[in-house]
């Protein structure tokens, strides 16, 4: 069974004080492991896609990496427009689009 | 373009009643899912349709029922809300094209009573 754990729960940042949020799965093959943004009442939405250990996207204040135990999302220098919940997410390479999802690190920037 | 538009936003129900929750997507997405999020829990998936005309079974079933109604439209029927179903539901679709990326829908925070 596909798991996916994220750490810390949450997690509380004076502006500009860089830190990272880390992932851990376990998934009998990966065919793509995501990290998305979510805001109260709102779906997730889209960050980053990776594919591969090694690899590595960035997005303005962001930069997510990949091993093959891990994903981290490393948030430079954060802004408060950057709290939100991020979660973490793993797709299977087995028969049916199954998408594992972590419980979220709940980020709070403040000024 | 909308994206994935659910209806209703927000829902109140007695145990027992039954209720339809709506979701549409303008992004010519094969797949389409129903998710559910609960505090500590995570989102899981409940029922999804990887293209027209097929639907399957995810993790969390049982109490729900789906219909795909077309490319665009997949629905989610509560048949005889129970309290275990207090949650917030997330409809979401995908494609191959977007390589798998979900895009969601701004979710049904349902109360059962």
């Amino acid at each position: 069974e596909d798991q996916v754990t994220q750490s810390p729960e949450a997690l509380r940042l004076q502006e500009g004080e860089s830190s990272s949020l880390n992932c851990s799965y376990t998934v009998s093959g990966l065919r793509g492991l995501f990290w998305y943004r979510q805001d109260p009442g709102k779906g997730p939405e889209f960050l980053f896609t990776l594919y591969s250990a090694g690899e590595e996207k960035e997005k303005e204040r962001l930069k997510a990496t990949l091993t093959k135990k891990e994903s981290f999302l490393h948030i430079t220098a954060p802004k408060p427009e950057d709290s939100a919940t991020y979660l973490c997410a793993v797709l299977d390479s087995g028969g049916y689009q199954k998408v594992t999802f972590g419980t979220g690190t709940k980020l709070q920037v403040i000024p | 373009n909308a994206g994935v538009t659910q209806t209703p936003k927000f829902q109140v129900l007695k145990t027992g009643q039954s209720m339809t929750l709506q979701c549409a997507q303008d992004m010519n997405h094969n797949s389409m899912y129903w998710y559910r999020q609960d505090p500590g829990m995570g989102l899981r998936l409940i029922y999804y349709s990887a293209s027209e005309g097929t639907t399957d079974k995810g993790e969390v079933p049982n109490g729900y029922n789906v219909s795909r109604l077309n490319k665009r439209e997949f629905s989610l029927r509560l048949e005889s809300a129970a309290p275990s179903q207090t949650s917030v539901y997330f409809c979401a679709s995908s494609s191959f094209a977007t390589n798998e990326k979900l895009f969601f829908g701004s979710g049904t925070q349902l109360s059962v009573l």
